[in-house]
């Protein structure tokens, strides 16, 4: 299977503690973005990665999120000291800026977070 | 801050129906995107469309780029109950990002 694969699929944690996930995009797909998506709503974009940079992040992204993309390939979003409003899916998606279609973003399955 | 407006919000319709659906913008987009996102996985793309007036169709689905490059609307010919779920609409948004849309949630009946 060459789609987008995320890991864990689900993840509780206790309030205040640090969770990480991973996602793993596309072979080849240099650009990768993190969404968050709550339950009724559409994905919301949090931050995006061309490679191994990191050049947009959403103000959603409080000083406790954190990405890395260190080798241009997976990516790790780590919440620290996590609280209930942190409880969603997250979401990450990839594609490729050097060859069309350019705009076509691939979804992994998500990784639904419960925070109690 | 911009907003992708999906309509209808739901819908139930009885199998082998047609749907319609549309999403609308304040601003002009480049491209559109259709997903569907059925419980607990991620969304799937299911068409994108590249131009002011083109209509591309994927199987039972058709979707058309506006002419005012404000909206899009996506057809589903002849529903069946696998086709539950909720659909996305979304384009690129500045540089970098993307927008989704509200969702327009379909519920089939046998």
């Amino acid at each position: 299977d060459t789609g987008v694969s995320q890991d864990p699929r689900h993840k509780i944690t206790k309030r205040g503690q640090n969770v990480t996930f991973r996602c793993d995009p596309i072979s080849e797909h240099n650009r990768l973005y993190w969404y968050r998506q709550t339950l009724g709503q559409g994905p919301e974009f949090l931050t995006y990665f061309q490679n191994e940079a990191q050049l947009e992040k959403s103000r959603l992204l409080s000083d406790r999120f954190s990405a890395e993309r260190p080798k241009g390939s997976f990516s790790t979003l780590e919440i620290q000291r996590t609280e209930q409003g942190d409880s969603a899916m997250y979401l990450c998606a990839s594609n490729h800026e050097g060859y069309p279609p350019y705009n076509e973003q691939f979804f992994g399955p998500g990784t639904r977070l419960t925070v109690l | 801050g911009q907003q992708l407006n999906q309509s209808p919000q739901s819908m139930f319709i009885q199998e082998g129906e047609d749907v319609s659906m549309n999403c609308t913008s304040s601003s002009i987009f480049n491209t559109w995107l259709w997903y569907k996102q059925d419980p607990g996985e991620g969304p799937v793309l299911l068409i994108a469309l590249y131009k002011a007036g083109e209509l591309t169709s994927n199987g039972r689905l058709t979707a058309q780029f506006g002419i005012t490059r404000k909206d899009s609307f996506l057809n589903i010919s002849a529903s069946i109950p696998s086709d539950v779920g909720i659909y996305f609409c979304a384009g690129p948004w500045g540089t970098y990002k993307y927008i989704f849309g509200t969702g327009t949630r379909l519920k089939v009946l046998a």
